[in-house]
């Protein structure tokens, strides 16, 4: 059964703090994806990574960065946090097959509120 | 305009109804499509993948229409348990996601 854990359910920050949000897989996925979901605009993803060391931007990655250094971990860094980046943050991984777009396996998400 | 579309619903059904939910998508060039379900304050889960042809997964099928750029979910004879937010997703590169804002689903006894 694959399991993608993330570090914190609930996280609260202020203005200004840099956040680090981790998350882990175990099931030796190549691709590994950072989303965001906010109540009207579903989810959006801000970064991803298919490949250690790689990562791509998404749809939204201002104000955000990331790391992936080993294959099972990839890390959302929020270097100067703002209001605006208050939401839930859900990380997600996928092995890429050959048969084309695969499951995407999502943990269960960290609530962020930054005061 | 946003590249998945969804009614946000929600759908208020009896148990035992039939239900339906539709999608529309704006790129031709996605590939891939599928229905995932996100049970309230839970992570999104693969319902089932969405193929030109149809498929059906017991009470649950779904349509593809590549000419129309639609997609539908058809529930059966709802449960109690199929309560939760149904999101339209669609592949449009590599290994990326698009997802719908979602349709929620509330079935009731």
């Amino acid at each position: 059964d694959v399991k993608v854990t993330q570090s914190s359910r609930y996280l609260v920050k202020r203005t200004g703090e840099k956040v680090f949000l981790e998350c882990v897989q175990d099931m030796d996925h190549e691709n590994m994806f950072w989303y965001r979901q906010d109540p009207g605009l579903g989810l959006r993803l801000i970064y991803f990574s298919y490949d250690v060391k790689m990562k791509e931007k998404g749809d939204i990655p201002e104000g955000y960065s990331v790391s992936r250094e080993k294959k099972e971990r990839f890390s959302l860094i929020l270097e100067s946090a703002s209001t605006n980046q208050t939401s839930m943050y859900l990380c997600a991984s996928s092995d890429p097959g050959t048969s084309g777009i695969n499951e995407q396996f999502f943990g269960p998400g960290t609530r962020l509120t930054v005061l | 305009r946003k590249e998945v579309e969804q009614d946000p619903g929600p759908f208020n059904v009896p148990e035992g109804a039939t239900v339906a939910f539709n999608c529309t998508y704006s790129n031709s060039a996605s590939q891939s499509f599928f229905w995932y379900r996100q049970d309230c304050r839970k992570e999104p889960k693969l319902l089932m993948s969405v193929y030109s042809s149809g498929n059906e997964d017991g009470r649950f099928t779904a349509q593809l229409n590549r000419a129309s750029q639609y997609i539908s979910l058809l529930i059966r004879d709802s449960k109690l348990s199929d309560s939760a937010t149904y999101l339209c997703v669609v592949a449009t590169g590599f290994q990326k996601l698009v997802f719908g804002t979602g349709t929620r689903l509330l079935v009731s006894p």
